[in-house]
């Protein structure tokens, strides 16, 4: 099994740009979650899905959107990139005895 | 609502020394409890979990926790700590009445073992 994986490891936007960040698993998990990490801020759920066509908001969902099409993808979207989401992101999956399996991480920056 | 506190921002311990890395947290039913490591530039790794029984839980890498439900802690511990162990910590709780709802997790604490 790969485990959660995510792409890209890196990148770099100017402000207003759009890009997808691209997350998958193959454990057959229902569960699903992204995550940005800031310095001091710890972890902060972004959104999250407990299935296929399933998402729901987080505790800063503003700026992004995500869907879940099927159970192994589950992509989140910046729609106009700004500064602010300068961060680390991590996607997630969880199983049914509750460990939460975290990717690689995006790091992203915002000119 | 559910929430995790790691009032430490940094522990330090010397090599070979006993670390604790403190967590408390509050839900308004039964807690699923979790500890999570992460090394410089990569993911979170799982360590441990409280679900049920013995308060007592034993992890990867030497590292265990106890549930005290009385003082709501989950404190990570290691009798012997490796300068290997530098890392930041993180706790993290769900409700377990709570249906299949997000973990919510601390704001890390950043350990450093010192040869």
């Amino acid at each position: 099994n790969a485990g959660v994986t995510q792409t890209p490891k890196f990148q770099v936007l100017k402000t207003g740009q759009s890009m997808t960040l691209q997350c998958a698993q193959d454990m057959n998990h229902e569960y699903m979650s992204w995550y940005r990490q800031d310095p001091g801020m710890g972890l902060r759920l972004i959104h999250y899905s407990v299935g296929a066509g399933i998402t729901d908001q987080g505790e800063v969902p503003n700026g992004y959107n995500v869907s879940r099409s099927t159970t192994e993808d589950f992509p989140l979207r910046l729609l106009s990139a700004a500064p602010s989401q300068t961060s680390v992101y991590f996607c997630a999956s969880k199983g049914g005895n509750n460990e939460q399996f975290f990717g690689p991480g995006t790091r992203l920056t915002v000119l | 609502a559910q929430s995790v506190a790691q009032p430490e921002d940094q522990v330090n311990v010397a090599e070979g020394n006993p670390l604790t890395v403190k967590c408390t947290y509050s839900v308004s039913g039964n807690p699923y409890l979790f500890w999570y490591v992460q090394y410089p530039n990569r993911g979170l790794q799982f360590l441990l979990k409280y679900i049920t029984g013995d308060n007592l839980v034993k992890g990867s890498y030497g590292f265990e926790a106890e549930f005290n439900k009385s003082q709501t802690s989950f404190h990570l511990k290691k009798p012997s700590a490796l300068v290997s162990d530098s890392a930041l910590y993180f706790c993290a709780v769900r409700d377990s009445n709570s249906g299949n709802t997000p973990l919510v997790f601390g704001k890390g604490t950043r350990l450093s073992v010192i040869a």
